[in-house]
């Protein structure tokens, strides 16, 4: 069974700085993904980055990349020049190398960005 | 151009009615989802669905009937509606596939509120 632990509850990060969102994961699978969703107070999941477990480089999107450390089993988030407009519940998600299968979600971090 | 749209996004209901919630994609994605966010935030798979076919039936009670008429919509039906229903459902589709292209978009939700 795979398990995904998100251990901040909240955070409260001063804007323009650069956030760190954790991430640890349990699984026996040799292969998975690793993704990353924000949901804003409007309530949409917005998909956000994606790692792969054989992936070599940590993976990039814009002001998002993803602190990969494949032997301690963490896939943190890392925000560069916070924005007023990140303040959301992060999610991160895992899912196993089967088809059709299913994201399995930690319980989230709420990011508060303050001005 | 919505990609993954769901309607109502809002529903007010009384125990014991039955009701449905209608998802649609237009991303071409042959897998569609359904998860359940509870008032704690924590999202949860209930079913999945490729080419119109059930792939994962998550212990969810039979009140509960997922329908997928084609590869672009899969509808979730409730029956006798009970208080504890209450939550955010999201419905997801992803193409059937590993690595990154099997990232899952979902929909902007279902607030379901039962009285």
């Amino acid at each position: 069974a795979q398990k995904i632990t998100q251990t901040q509850p909240g955070m409260f990060v001063q804007e323009k700085e650069a956030v760190t969102l954790d991430c640890t994961y349990d699984t026996s699978d040799p292969s998975y993904g690793l993704f990353w969703y924000k949901q804003p107070s409007s309530g949409e999941m917005i998909f956000l980055i994606y790692q792969g477990s054989y992936d070599q480089q940590n993976a990039t999107e814009g002001r998002y990349s993803l602190n990969f450390q494949k032997a301690r089993k963490s896939a943190n988030l890392v925000i560069s020049a916070s924005q007023l407009g990140d303040s959301a519940m992060y999610f991160c998600a895992m899912r196993p190398p089967l088809l059709n299968e299913k994201l399995t979600f930690g319980t989230g971090t709420r990011l508060t960005i303050i001005p | 151009d919505t990609a993954v749209s769901q309607t109502p996004k809002y529903l007010v209901t009384q125990m014991g009615n039955d009701k449905s919630i209608k998802c649609e994609q237009n991303l071409g994605h042959d897998t569609m989802y359904w998860y359940k966010q509870d008032s704690k935030k924590f999202l949860k798979i209930m079913f999945s669905y490729n080419n119109k076919e059930l792939i994962i039936n998550e212990t969810v009670p039979n009140r509960f009937s997922p329908k997928s008429p084609d590869k672009a919509h899969l509808n979730l039906h409730i029956n006798s509606l009970e208080l504890g229903d209450s939550a955010v459902y999201f419905c997801a589709s992803s193409y059937n596939g590993q690595g990154a292209s099997s990232t899952q978009y979902f929909g902007p939700g279902t607030r379901l509120t039962v009285l």
